[in-house]
């Protein structure tokens, strides 16, 4: 079956703008994961989401940073006034959803702010 | 907060040669996956272990789990060019939070 897929799969942006990454789980899956992923870092945990509802959005940095998943299925990763910090490799995770879970991760959106 | 250390940070090894990678913590770890990355790409799942003790295999792949659940290994038989890649593991330090925290990663390479 589909695996989890991220689009775009590159993004290159300016300082100061504003990027949408998207994230398609697979299907049945009810839980949703978002990490970023620097260069030669493991990944960074940044929100999960339960459903519709954010489960623990304790990784988000800062309020620039927001996720939404309004039907339970595809989410989307907002970044506002994006900076240079900002550039790494974001990537999305699903899992059926028990507590632990293995989580099956797409290939990833990077994201490169000039 | 919880940290995950691996070791080695890299590895070089010759076709054939066995080799063990280690991932520590300092608290109790509820669920620990063992993740495969190829520069570049996602993540691909290899094994999950949950009870203190655990040992799971998969080819020529065997990750086992104290008894403490505190240091997990990932050791790989015969390694083949194909092994060759980046080794990540992650845990939940809480049974009530899918949340993962990742160690900083293993870069395998095996020579012909």
């Amino acid at each position: 079956g589909a695996g989890v897929s991220q689009t775009p799969s590159n993004k290159v942006t300016e300082k100061g703008k504003y990027v949408e990454l998207r994230c398609d789980p697979i299907s049945g899956h009810t839980a949703l994961y978002w990490y970023r992923q620097s260069l030669g870092q493991g990944p960074e945990f940044l929100i999960y989401f339960q459903g519709t509802g954010a489960a623990d959005d304790s990784g988000l940095p800062n309020d620039r940073f927001f996720a939404v998943r309004p039907e339970g299925s595809v989410s989307t990763l907002k970044i506002q006034r994006t900076e240079r910090g900002d550039s790494a490799v974001y990537l999305c995770a699903s899992s059926l959803g028990g507590l632990p879970d293995t989580q099956y991760f797409g290939p990833g959106t990077r994201l490169t702010v000039l | 907060s919880q940290e995950l250390e691996q070791s080695p940070q890299s590895l070089i090894v010759q076709e054939g040669k066995n080799l063990t990678i280690n991932c520590t913590s300092s608290k109790t770890l509820y669920g620990l996956y063992w993740y495969k990355q190829k520069y570049g790409e996602g993540l691909i799942f290899l094994m999950m272990l949950q009870k203190g003790g655990e040992e799971k295999s998969h080819e020529k792949i065997t990750a086992k789990l104290d008894e403490k659940k505190q240091q997990s290994s990932l050791h790989i038989t015969a390694s083949q060019p194909s092994h060759a890649g980046i080794y990540l593991c992650g845990a939940s330090g809480s049974s009530n939070t899918g949340k993962l925290i990742f160690g900083q990663g293993t870069t395998l390479q095996v020579k012909p």
